[in-house]
């Protein structure tokens, strides 16, 4: 079945970089994009990027230019999503889902559990 | 603050329906045929119950509808059960700077 699998919960100060990731099993890793999602607390989910695990193109909401970087290893069927510069705002849960439908990017059938990042000095 | 609006809460007793609505504009809602609908429990994942505003995925029940009219999309739930008790979420493709938008998400309480 499909899964996504999502590293464990970070704790970093501001300024600092993290480094995520989304290990896909249970389909073919490079036939669908793997978006990133975050929510922070008391708020609705805020799109992120998308990342095209064919070939590495990437998009990003104007928001992140230049703060998210993404990759993968299609070896083990892995997304990474590295965002820098963090600050307190940062403190979220991030997912990782596959896109689906139209553009890749219509709706997501599956997510990843969750990763908690906190961001506190 | 979220780009598509819904209600905080809403809430109906077992057996009852209820309906969710989420707003957007001509830019996300009312311009594309891609709006999707998630459900979430606390400390989960959300889990797809509606996509292209009106189709559900297999094995998510007859009892959730979707619809969507101008700007404002829908979210029914039929014959209230207490495991409905959750949060749902509206998401419509955007196709601009952010390629998709999300609302703020409705708690919905199951008397």
């Amino acid at each position: 079945q499909v899964q996504l699998l999502q590293s464990g919960a970070e704790v970093k100060r501001p300024g600092a970089s993290v480094k995520l990731s989304c290990k896909a099993s249970g389909y073919t890793f490079t036939g669908y994009y793997v978006h990133w999602v975050r929510q922070a607390p008391g708020e609705g989910p805020e799109w992120m990027a998308w990342f095209n695990p064919n070939g590495g193109g990437t998009n990003y909401a104007q928001k992140f230019q230049g703060r998210v970087t993404m990759t993968r290893d299609t070896s083990t069927g892995t997304a990474y999503m590295e965002l820098s510069r963090l600050t307190s705002d940062d403190t979220a849960v991030y997912y990782c889902a596959r896109g689906r439908g139209y553009d890749a990017s219509a709706y997501f059938d599956y997510w990843g559990p969750g990763t908690q990042v906190t961001v506190s000095s | 603050q979220s780009a598509l609006t819904q209600p905080r809460s809403v809430s109906g007793s077992p057996g009852q329906s209820v309906t969710i609505s989420c707003t957007g504009t001509s830019s996300d809602v009312g311009g594309y045929k891609y709006v999707s609908w998630y459900q979430k429990y606390p400390g989960k994942a959300p889990k797809l119950l509606i996509y292209d505003v009106d189709k559900r995925p297999s094995g998510v029940p007859d009892r959730f509808s979707g619809s969507k009219s101008g700007n404002t999309a829908s979210l029914t739930i039929s014959g209230l059960q207490a495991e409905d008790e959750a949060d749902y979420l509206c998401c419509s493709y955007a196709a601009r700077d952010t390629y998709v938008v999300f609302g703020g998400g409705t708690n919905l309480t199951v008397l």
